[in-house]
């Protein structure tokens, strides 16, 4: 099962800002960084945030990370239907050896 | 351009073991880890494993232990997943990934291939 606990879902309306929380330990997100993936309907995942707030070229900067302690968040401003997707936290696990993922947020653009 | 390009869907019986294959292409495919990640229908992320396509060097999930082996054949790019003893539960989509880091602290996915289905039944 994940080990890192995310909001099941997630709302807003085209232009608001949306943010999801990602919850773990100090085994995880409290000594490792985290990144962020999309999972759009039908498609792979795709990395959306690196080492807690860095965005791969391409990623547009509505998108945004941050880490503090044993928590991190992404935050989507200016909200747009393509962002309709679900979300997923990952980080490696010291404890467990292994990389763990967030249990997933679904963002609906209402 | 960056691509890992993965082997087709699969049906298997309960029992038996799958191999699925994942061909890098577009960069030096032993300057990167590559993980494996799985996804059921409707279900979360899963990690399985990574390997080190330069030394061979591997490790897996607890859960995948004794039944998962990751390989390599780098005169052909290509990575493998070799899952043995499938029962109904290993039925998702199989992605390989690229690992962007050496350090596993700050380590995260930023290449994945498209997923190939493996189905388990009867």
């Amino acid at each position: 099962q994940s080990v890192l606990t995310q909001p099941p879902s997630a709302s807003g309306t085209p232009g608001q800002r949306v943010s999801i929380s990602c919850s773990g330990s100090i085994s995880n997100i409290g000594s490792n960084a985290v990144s962020w993936y999309q999972q759009l309907p039908g498609t792979a995942p795709k990395l959306l945030i690196y080492a807690n707030d860095q965005r791969p070229s391409g990623v547009p900067d509505r998108f945004s990370g941050s880490k503090s302690g044993t928590s991190a968040s992404l935050a989507i401003s200016g909200l747009q239907s393509e962002d309709e997707a679900d979300y997923y936290c990952a980080a490696w696990d010291d404890s467990l050896n292994a990389y763990v993922f967030g249990t997933g947020t679904k963002v609906t653009v209402l | 351009q960056v691509q890992l390009v993965q082997s087709g869907a699969e049906v298997k019986n309960p029992g038996a073991s799958v191999k699925v294959s994942c061909k890098a292409s577009g960069y030096t495919f032993t300057r990167y880890d590559v993980n494996w990640v799985r996804q059921a229908t409707g279900q979360g992320l899963e990690w399985m494993g990574w390997m080190n396509p330069n030394s061979g060097n591997f490790g897996y999930a607890q859960k995948f232990q004794g039944r998962v082996t990751l390989t390599r054949d780098t005169s052909t790019n290509t990575a493998y997943m070799d899952l043995s003893s499938l029962r109904s539960e290993d039925t998702a989509v199989y992605y390989c990934t690229r690992v962007a880091t050496g350090n596993i602290h700050y380590s995260y996915m930023d290449v994945w291939g498209k997923g190939t289905t493996v189905t388990v039944s009867s």
